[in-house]
């Protein structure tokens, strides 16, 4: 079936640095896009979400960029801190507004 | 805290017991999902209410497995004669229809 993937399933950052992290999408009719980070322990916290009529959106340190032609998801986030060291999922609905589907998680370590 | 609450929050049983998690959402929230996480992966579906009704159960829900939502507001999932391959965590979310769902923080279940 589709599903929705991350291309990397880490990524090490320095304190202060930008980190982009990546996922990749197969279902064509998806229509709703979600950011979650997941901290040991914790159930996955809402960051920020697009809706497939937009190409971005900014959060406070965040931004996302929907290319629908290459099917492509990221998640930018600015000046990393230690307390952005979590795993980071994409999720999206397909074409039902309330199932997400997950992909496999980046896990993000901010270097001191 | 998301508002999402979910008990107990760590559960260890035998192969073959019954165990029963609670989960009760954001209060306003008329749709309630159970998802199933487990190491190093993202969430996966399980099922969805629309207030008490429940819309959509996925493969992954064996018949060993029941959800209800009687009221409405919290629900619970029944797991009968565990096997070592429910070990998971088991996720709660909430939605106010088609908006963020917004996850409890999970009741991590261990099968010996």
């Amino acid at each position: 079936g589709e599903s929705v993937g991350l291309h990397l399933p880490t990524l090490s950052v320095q304190e202060g640095d930008n980190s982009i992290i990546n996922c990749a999408y197969s279902n064509s009719a998806s229509d709703y896009f979600i950011w979650y980070k997941q901290e040991s322990g914790k159930g996955p916290q809402f960051i920020i979400d697009i809706r497939s009529n937009m190409d971005k959106r900014q959060g406070q340190r965040v931004t996302v960029l929907l290319n629908k032609t290459v099917k492509h998801l990221s998640l930018q986030i600015a000046a990393t801190q230690p307390g952005d060291s979590a795993v980071y999922f994409c999720a999206e609905t397909g074409s039902n507004d309330y199932k997400l589907s997950f992909g496999a998680g980046t896990t993000v370590t901010v270097r001191a | 805290d998301t508002g999402v609450s979910q008990d107990p929050r760590h559960k260890i049983t035998k192969r073959g017991q019954n165990v029963t998690f609670r989960c009760d959402p954001i209060s306003e929230h008329n749709r309630l999902y159970w998802y199933r996480q487990t190491l190093g992966q993202g969430p996966e579906f399980l099922t969805y209410f629309q207030n008490e009704a429940q819309l959509e159960k996925s493969r992954l829900l064996s018949d060993r497995f029941s959800a209800e939502r009687p009221k409405g507001s919290f629900s619970t999932l029944e797991i009968q004669r565990t096997e070592q391959g429910d070990s998971a965590m088991y996720l709660c979310a909430s939605s106010l229809d088609s908006t963020v769902e917004f996850f409890g923080p999970g009741t991590r279940l261990t099968v010996l």
